[in-house]
C-alpha cells in the first residue's frame, strides 16, 4: 500500500453511537493532521499531530478526539456527535512540520450524522 | 484572521480554453501557498510555491506567486474534460501549523 489511507470510507451513526475514523500514513511521515469538509465551506483544520504529540487544536468540540499511537497512525474518536458534523473527514500527513508543508490527504470518509 | 479568496468560486469553459484560477491570501509568517486539484475523493497535490515570481509547470498547468500582492494564479492551457474538478488553494503560515484553505474554484470543461 502506498499513500494515506483511511477508513470507513463511508460511515453512517445515529447522535447517541460512538465510532473512530482511522488513518495510516506509509510515507514515513513526522506530521499528520485531521480536516473536515463541509459542503460548501473550504477545508477545516481540526487536529495536528507530530511525532505523537498534539501540537495545534483549532477550538472543536470536545465530542471529537484524536489519538496519535505512533507516527503512521491518527483516528479520530466519535461521540454523541450532532447531524451538523456530517462531512468529509480528510487525513491529511506531510514530512515534518515546518520544513515540509507539502501535505498529502487521504480519501477521506464521508461521515453522516442521523 | 487568516484569509484565504479563491476566485471564480465557478467556471464552465469549452475543451481547448485556456483558463486563470485566482488565489489570494491574508496571512501572517506566510511560509508557502499550495495549489490542489479534488475530484471526487481527496485532493491530490499540485504546486508548492515559495518564493515570487518563479513560475511553475507541469505539462499545461502552471502556477506563480506574487508576495507583494499576496495572490497566485494557476493556469492550465488547452483544457481537457479531465481538467474538471474543484481547485483548492491553501496556504502555510500564521499562527496554524496546518493550511488554511480557500473554498475551491470549480471547474467545469465541456467537450
Amino acid at each position: 500500500e502506498t499513500g494515506v489511507t483511511q477508513t470507513p470510507r463511508h460511515l453512517v451513526m445515529g447522535m447517541t453511537n460512538k465510532k473512530s475514523l482511522k488513518c495510516e500514513q506509509h510515507l514515513g511521515h513526522n506530521a499528520m493532521y485531521w480536516y473536515k469538509q463541509s459542503a460548501k465551506k473550504p477545508l477545516e483544520l481540526m487536529f495536528v499531530y507530530s511525532l505523537e504529540e498534539r501540537v495545534e487544536n483549532n477550538s472543536v468540540p470536545s465530542r471529537f478526539s484524536p489519538e496519535c499511537p505512533n507516527s503512521s497512525h491518527l483516528f479520530l474518536h466519535l461521540h454523541t456527535l450532532q447531524p451538523e458534523d456530517s462531512a468529509l473527514y480528510l487525513c491529511a500527513s506531510s514530512q515534518d512540520l515546518r520544513g515540509g508543508d507539502t501535505q498529502y490527504f487521504g480519501p477521506g470518509t464521508r461521515l453522516t450524522v442521523l | 484572521e487568516d484569509k484565504v479568496v479563491q476566485s471564480p468560486l465557478s467556471l464552465v469553459v469549452h475543451e481547448g480554453d485556456t483558463v486563470t484560477l485566482n488565489c489570494s491570501y491574508e496571512v501572517t509568517n506566510f511560509r508557502s501557498l499550495l495549489w490542489y486539484k479534488q475530484e471526487k475523493k481527496a485532493p491530490t497535490f499540485l504546486f508548492m510555491l515559495t518564493s515570487s515570481g518563479i513560475e511553475k509547470k507541469s505539462g499545461r498547468l502552471s502556477s506563480i506567486l506574487d508576495k507583494k500582492e499576496l495572490f497566485s494564479i494557476l493556469n492550465i492551457t488547452a483544457t481537457q474534460t479531465g481538467d474538471s474538478a474543484v481547485y483548492l488553494c491553501a496556504v502555510a503560515g500564521g499562527g496554524a501549523d496546518g493550511l488554511t484553505f480557500g473554498k475551491g474554484t470549480h471547474l467545469i470543461i465541456q467537450p
